[in-house]
């Protein structure tokens, strides 16, 4: 998962925004995606986007993606407490997914 | 539809022993794969399946790792000789692969080796 970067831990006050970056580096890939996972729990596909779009948006989360710098983040509006897990980006490459070592977001009250 | 799941949650197994680990992806689903995740690391690719055939193995993958999909259905893993490196979260996901099917991996709660 090296070729995906990602910052490993950030924290938040509850209600702000939070933000998590990314950088990967296959420039062919199709889609790339955002994983939570949380503590004693399995990886939910929380959000995916196509590589010719430039931003997704769902409910409280937005993707944007910047091709030209290989550059991808995450925006969870009004972060919850629930939102605190390890946050994971990820790209397809050759039919497998290729992932970041992941950034444990923590909320702060 | 349960989802992914995967058999046994955790496992303690002795350095030397073999183990066996059971997957059974989302069933309308005809990819599935194999990764493992170690503490403080993303999950990593270990291979996959298109229904019954094995199409990629990822070098992380030593002669002593085996998988089988034998009737395009569930997924076992075996370890053979384990060593203490082989102590991992193994975990199994499943998609569907088609004409104009978005790209999405399914993952099941995954089964934790310790080798002591």
């Amino acid at each position: 998962g090296e070729d995906v970067e990602q910052s490993l831990f950030l924290s938040v006050r509850e209600g702000d925004s939070s933000v998590i970056n990314c950088t990967y580096t296959d420039s062919s890939s199709t889609y790339l995606y955002w994983y939570k996972q949380e503590p004693g729990a399995g990886l939910q596909l929380l959000t995916y986007i196509f590589s010719n779009m430039d931003m997704k948006q769902d409910q409280r989360l937005t993707v944007l993606l910047n091709k030209k710098d290989k550059h991808l983040s995450l925006r969870i509006a009004d972060t919850q407490t629930g939102d605190s897990a390890i946050y994971f980006c990820a790209e397809e490459r050759d039919d497998k997914i290729i992932f970041g070592k992941g950034t444990r977001l923590h909320i702060l009250p | 539809d349960t989802g992914v799941s995967q058999d046994p949650r955790h496992k303690i197994t002795k350095r030397g022993q073999n183990v066996t680990f059971r997957c059974d992806p989302i069933s309308e689903h005809n990819r599935l794969y194999w990764y493992r995740q170690t503490l403080g690391q993303g999950p990593e690719f270990l291979t996959y399946f298109q229904n019954e055939a094995q199409l990629e193995k990822s070098r992380l993958l030593s002669d002593r790792f085996s998988a089988e999909r034998p009737k395009g259905s569930f997924s076992t893993l075996e370890i053979q000789r384990t060593e203490q490196g082989d102590s991992a979260m193994y975990l199994c996901a499943s998609s569907f692969s088609g004409t104009g099917v978005a790209y999405e991996q399914y993952f099941g709660p995954g089964t934790r080796l310790t080798v002591t």
